[in-house]
């Protein structure tokens, strides 16, 4: 256990669904993350919170959308999804993240999504 | 889009063998590189972080950055079957003012008992 917690673990959706994803780190970070891993091509970072403050969105489509009410815990909303977007999860948090800091991440168990 | 470039493999050693897992990056400002091993269906997990050119060794696990060449590699000494999984490497750089970690796409290590 890395004191991530993701949930829920699997997830089946239409694409007319709307769901959330949860993640809650117990690690007193200040940083949390949300990765895209999707087979075989590199974990892609979607979205950073830094002291609640959201300092990154890596060009994201809209249908998916973060909400992070304080340092423990972060959401992913999804809605109107595609089947492309069907991928492994990954929540992740550190300390906080400063210019040229060296802040290690630890990641949750993910969320294998699938969307139909 | 700075890269992170690995070698995907799968790369196959034997028992008791070194193996070595090679990284190169692009974005030449870069000053914090990580390995993470990621089993299969499970969630990367932290191996080394080294910031400084050179060596830093922590039990069978070696990490050598040279930032002249843009390279980062991993050394595994005495191979178990356990550490078969997938190694990505990771680098913190300059872009979006050094406050971005970018992921290569891993290496599959088979070691072979």
């Amino acid at each position: 256990e890395t004191g991530v917690t993701q949930t829920p673990r699997h997830l089946v959706m239409g694409m007319t669904n709307k769901k959330s994803l949860k993640c809650e780190q117990h690690l007193g970070h200040n940083a949390m993350y949300w990765y895209k891993q999707s087979a075989k091509k590199p974990l892609e970072l979607m979205f950073v919170y830094n002291f609640k403050e959201q300092t990154e969105n890596n060009s994201v489509p809209s249908r998916f959308s973060p909400e992070c009410p304080n340092s423990s815990h972060l959401f992913l909303h999804l809605h109107t999804l595609q089947p492309e977007d069907s991928a492994l999860y990954l929540c992740a948090s550190s300390q906080a993240v400063i210019a040229g800091g060296q802040e290690t991440q630890y990641f949750g168990p993910g969320t294998r999504l699938l969307v139909l | 889009q700075k890269e992170v470039e690995q070698n995907s493999g799968p790369l196959s050693v034997p028992e008791g063998a070194i193996a070595s897992l090679n990284c190169t990056y692009s974005d030449r400002g870069s000053q914090s590189f990580f390995w993470y091993r990621q089993y299969s269906g499970k969630s990367p997990e932290l191996i080394m972080f080294i910031y400084s050119n050179g060596d830093k060794e922590d039990g069978r696990f070696t990490a050598q950055l040279n930032k002249a060449s843009q390279y980062v590699s991993l050394l595994i000494r005495d191979s178990q079957p356990s550490d078969s999984a997938t190694y990505l490497c990771a680098v913190k750089g300059e872009e979006t003012g050094g406050f971005k970690t970018i992921f290569g796409a891993g290496t599959r290590l088979f070691v072979k008992a």
